[in-house]
């Protein structure tokens, strides 16, 4: 079965400052990757996906990923952030599991953007 | 916009009541599921269905049962409620294909079992 793995619980940066969430994937075939984020008191909502088209995916509110298959990983960044960016992140890969699809959540990381 | 609806908010239960939570949704998406929030544990899921009166177990499954009668609204049952059941409950919906489909999610039911 296939995993993901979010380095950090908590990431803090200050504003205007690089964001860069860390998720490590297992997997013997190629994956389908995605990023959600959810604000508080929210569900969640689709930030970007990799579906093997593009190695470098951008996604909403000036966030990317670049899928590395040689490093297992699709970490997600954003040059500059915002107060607005603080919020809960969550990294996914889509596995089959006895013929059906289903997603599998990394265990999320806390982002805390400081003034 | 899709809409993914969630019966409520918050909702305090005792020890051994049958819960039922509900989920809408509004964009005749096929596939539905029902997920459980834990806090360190990320999302975890219990059902999900791909078809009207259809459904499949996920990864904890055990303690639940859901029902699938209409496309656009897919229920969890709690049978009898324990307090290791305390939790955030998400909803979503995706339209055909999981694998690569977006998955739309509710805002959450926050479950506390007295």
């Amino acid at each position: 079965a296939q995993s993901v793995t979010q380095l950090g619980s908590h990431v803090s940066v200050s504003e205007g400052a690089l964001v860069l969430l860390r998720c490590n994937y297992s997997s013997s075939v190629p994956p389908y990757l995605f990023w959600y984020v959810q604000y508080p008191n929210q569900g969640l909502q689709l930030l970007l996906k990799y579906t093997s088209a593009a190695t470098l995916v951008k996604g909403i509110n000036g966030f990317e990923a670049e899928f590395k298959k040689s490093e297992t990983s699709f970490h997600l960044t954003k040059p500059s952030a915002h107060m607005s960016d603080a919020a809960e992140y969550f990294c996914a890969v889509s596995d089959r599991v006895q013929g059906t699809y289903k997603y599998i959540f990394g265990t999320g990381t806390r982002l805390k953007v400081l003034a | 916009d899709v809409k993914v609806t969630q019966s409520s908010r918050y909702l305090v239960k005792r020890t051994g009541e049958k819960v039922f939570l509900e989920c809408v949704q509004d964009m005749d998406h096929e596939n539905m599921f029902w997920y459980r929030q834990d806090p360190g544990l990320g999302l975890r899921l219990i059902y999900f269905s791909y078809d009207v009166k259809m459904k499949e177990k996920g990864d904890i499954p055990e303690g639940y049962s859901v029902s699938r009668e209409k496309k656009e609204r897919f229920s969890l049952i709690l049978e009898s409620a324990s307090t290791n059941q305390t939790s955030m409950y998400l909803c979503a919906s995706s339209p055909g294909q999981v694998e690569t489909d977006t998955q739309y999610f509710g805002p959450g039911t926050r479950l506390t079992v007295l």
